[in-house]
């Protein structure tokens, strides 16, 4: 089935440490998103890419960094220089115009929990 | 980027209407409206999308007045499983051309009383 896997669901770091999250979709979608949620909030952008080897800071970028060296591939690593890491973490996709019944809307994976202790 | 303001949050009673109203005083031309549904602990799924005036699908309505600086998702016969946020996004259907940021409003968490 076609659809956003994000791995893993649940995650634990120790402070100092980078950890990485992954999001894969095998929708065909060009364009790809982080989201981080604290609890009781909405959505902020961290990052976002329309195409390979291009991506765009969000809204709170400092402390996160990306990569998209294939299409169907977007992971986010939290480094240490996130001061507050603690969240659930977002990854979506869309279509570019034109692609079926495209409403350009925003398909999302089930989150990855990051915890640090 | 058109910002968008929601309320906080609303309570109804089972079966009844409920309407949840978005301000964006800055949409621009090519903007379109989407509404989004968040269940705790996953991500949120599409409602309903519109440019102006009304749209309606099997789940919600949504209304759009001519100036285009709101709209109101309408939920009819709302059920306990209605409960959820949502949210209000604006933002240009995807280019080829240019980066599309799409950020979200703080939403609105809709609570069905039983």
């Amino acid at each position: 089935d076609g659809g956003i896997t994000q791995s893993p669901k649940y995650l634990f770091r120790k402070e100092g440490q980078n950890v990485t999250l992954s999001c894969e979709q095998n929708l065909n979608h060009d364009a790809m998103y982080w989201y981080r949620q604290d609890p009781g909030q909405g959505l902020r952008l961290i990052y976002y890419s329309q195409i390979v080897n291009d991506f765009q800071k969000g809204d709170i970028a400092e402390g996160y960094s990306v990569s998209r060296e294939k299409k169907e591939s977007f992971p986010l690593t939290v480094t240490s220089a996130q001061k507050n890491p603690t969240a659930f973490y977002l990854c979506a996709s869309t279509s570019a115009p034109g692609q079926g019944t495209n409403t350009g809307e925003l398909f999302f994976g089930e989150g990855s929990r990051l915890t640090v202790l | 980027l058109a910002k968008t303001t929601q309320p906080i949050s609303m309570d109804s009673y089972e079966g009844q209407e409920v309407n949840i109203t978005c301000s964006h005083n800055n949409i621009a031309t090519n903007d379109y409206i989407t509404w989004y549904q968040q269940f705790p602990s996953q991500g949120p799924r599409f409602i309903i999308q519109g440019y102006k005036t009304k749209v309606t699908n099997e789940v919600a309505s949504l209304f759009i007045p001519a100036d285009r600086k709101s709209s109101t998702l309408s939920l009819p016969r709302v059920s306990l499983s209605d409960t959820a946020v949502y949210y209000c996004l604006v933002g240009r259907r995807r280019s080829n051309f240019g980066n599309e940021k799409l950020t979200f409003g703080t939403g609105t968490r809709l609570t069905i009383i039983p």
